[in-house]
């Protein structure tokens, strides 16, 4: 069945424009997580999306990074005014639930964002 | 805050040998482990998980084993294969929603 689809798959911008990344979870998830990836690195949370609950945004590391789900399906992350730390792999996530029941994760491939 | 130590962070093995890798968590309350594959340019695959109501669990070549009291779990990979060679990244989650990740380990196997 259809995965995790992450789009673009990569993704070159100057310094200073903004960038939008989208995220289709596996259908019937109701979790959806973001996380970052620099190179060579563990998996740094960003944000978490339940059902219509307020989305956990703790882990943005700054508010240049936005992130929003639309009828509990897609998600697009969006980052304003990039800057070249912001280069990294962006990994989405969805799983059947999230709380209390222990469901795996299922990634995407991610999207690599190059900024120069 | 909760916290994830994966070791080693690389490791090589020849063909066939076996290689494992170890993971410590923190936090008493987690409650689910899972084991991630991930190869160069995709995302991280789950391979295994475990919960907390077990102590060991198999499928083929892959194992994991967990000791609750001492906070620790581990992969077993035995009769490596060449196409084994990608990163590994433990997790452990508790109560909450969210996983908390070990830092990766890097398997190469030898041909």
């Amino acid at each position: 069945g259809a995965g995790v689809s992450q789009s673009p798959s990569n993704k070159v911008t100057e310094k200073g424009k903004d960038v939008e990344l989208r995220c289709d979870p596996i259908s019937g998830h109701t979790a959806l997580y973001w996380y970052r990836q620099s190179l060579g690195q563990g998996l740094e949370f960003l944000i978490y999306f339940q059902g219509n609950s307020a989305p956990d945004k703790s882990g943005l590391p700054s508010d240049r990074f936005s992130a929003e789900r639309t009828g509990g399906s897609v998600s697009t992350l969006t980052i304003q005014r990039t800057q070249q730390e912001d280069s990294a792999v962006y990994l989405c996530a969805s799983s059947l639930a999230g709380r209390s029941s222990n469901q795996p994760q299922h990634f995407g491939d991610g999207t690599r964002l190059s900024i120069l | 805050g909760e916290n994830v130590e994966q070791h080693p962070s690389t490791l090589s093995v020849q063909e066939g040998d076996s290689a494992v890798i170890k993971c410590t968590y923190s936090d008493s309350a987690s409650n689910y482990f899972p084991w991630y594959k991930q190869e160069l340019g995709k995302g991280p695959q789950l391979i295994i998980d475990i919960r907390s109501n077990v102590g060991e669990k198999k499928d083929q070549r892959i194992a994991v084993t967990l000791n609750k009291t001492a906070k620790h779990f581990s992969l077993h990979i035995t009769e490596t294969q060449p196409e084994d060679s990608a990163v590994y990244f433990c997790a452990a989650k508790g109560g909450t929603y969210k996983y908390i990740f070990g830092t990766g380990t890097r398997l190469k196997v030898l041909a």
